[in-house]
């Protein structure tokens, strides 16, 4: 069984400030975690993935995370945020047992204030 | 654009109606699923389809009725819906990773739907 956490529905940071959204997760094997980012009226994309190798995983628009087994996690983060990045930010979990499903989190709303 | 396309964008309907969803995908991925997506609800994945065979019932009630008639194709007919099925449905498809599991799923930007 698998499932999500994210810690905090929404976080306010300002341009320019670090970005941090937090996730852990628990699996019963070895996890393959993803991010997605869903803008207003549209559907979700995906930000960036981890399978299997590095545990930093870069993403596309500055956005990294890094898979840390010891701590069940794979928080995201920019060291800069932008107007733009203000969106709605998920969380998921897959697995090699489980193949079509992926296990999304609550979602974390990022606001990103001038 | 992902290649997930989904109609209509908008649809409110009475609690009485019958009316369909439909995706189309344009990648060449065997997979399809319907989400739903409700306001402070993690998503809930309803329905897979793999090769156009039904893989997933995730509980849903009878009143939702998935069909694949392809694996490019996925409607979602709805009937004798309630106000609690308001939410936005997405549609995603994906292809399988040679080891097992999904490698990403691309969505469509979804149908708001409202019942009254």
């Amino acid at each position: 069984a698998q499932s999500v956490t994210q810690l905090g529905s929404h976080v306010s940071v300002s341009e320019g400030a670090l970005v941090l959204l937090r996730c852990n997760y628990s699996s019963s094997v070895p996890p393959y975690l993803f991010w997605y980012v869903q803008y207003p009226n549209q559907g979700l994309q995906l930000l960036l993935k981890y399978t299997t190798g590095a545990t930093l995983v870069k993403g596309i628009n500055g956005f990294e995370a890094e898979f840390k087994k010891s701590e069940t996690s794979f928080h995201l983060t920019k060291p800069s945020a932008h107007m733009s990045d203000a969106a709605e930010y998920f969380c998921a979990v897959s697995g090699m047992d489980s193949s079509y499903k992926l296990i999304f989190g609550s979602g974390t709303r990022l606001l990103v204030r001038p | 654009e992902t290649g997930v396309t989904q109609t209509p964008r908008h649809l409110v309907m009475g609690m009485t109606n019958k009316k369909s969803l439909k995706c189309e995908q344009h990648l060449g991925h065997n997979a399809m699923y319907w989400y739903k997506q409700s306001a402070k609800k993690p998503l809930e994945l309803m329905f897979v389809y793999n090769f156009k065979e039904q893989t997933e019932n995730n509980s849903v009630p009878s009143r939702f009725s998935p069909e694949c008639p392809n694996s490019s194709h996925l409607f979602l007919h709805l009937h004798t819906l309630q106000p609690e099925d308001s939410a936005l449905y997405l549609c995603a498809s994906s292809q399988d990773l040679p080891t097992g599991g999904i490698e990403k799923l691309f969505f469509g930007s979804g149908t708001q739907l409202s019942v009254l």
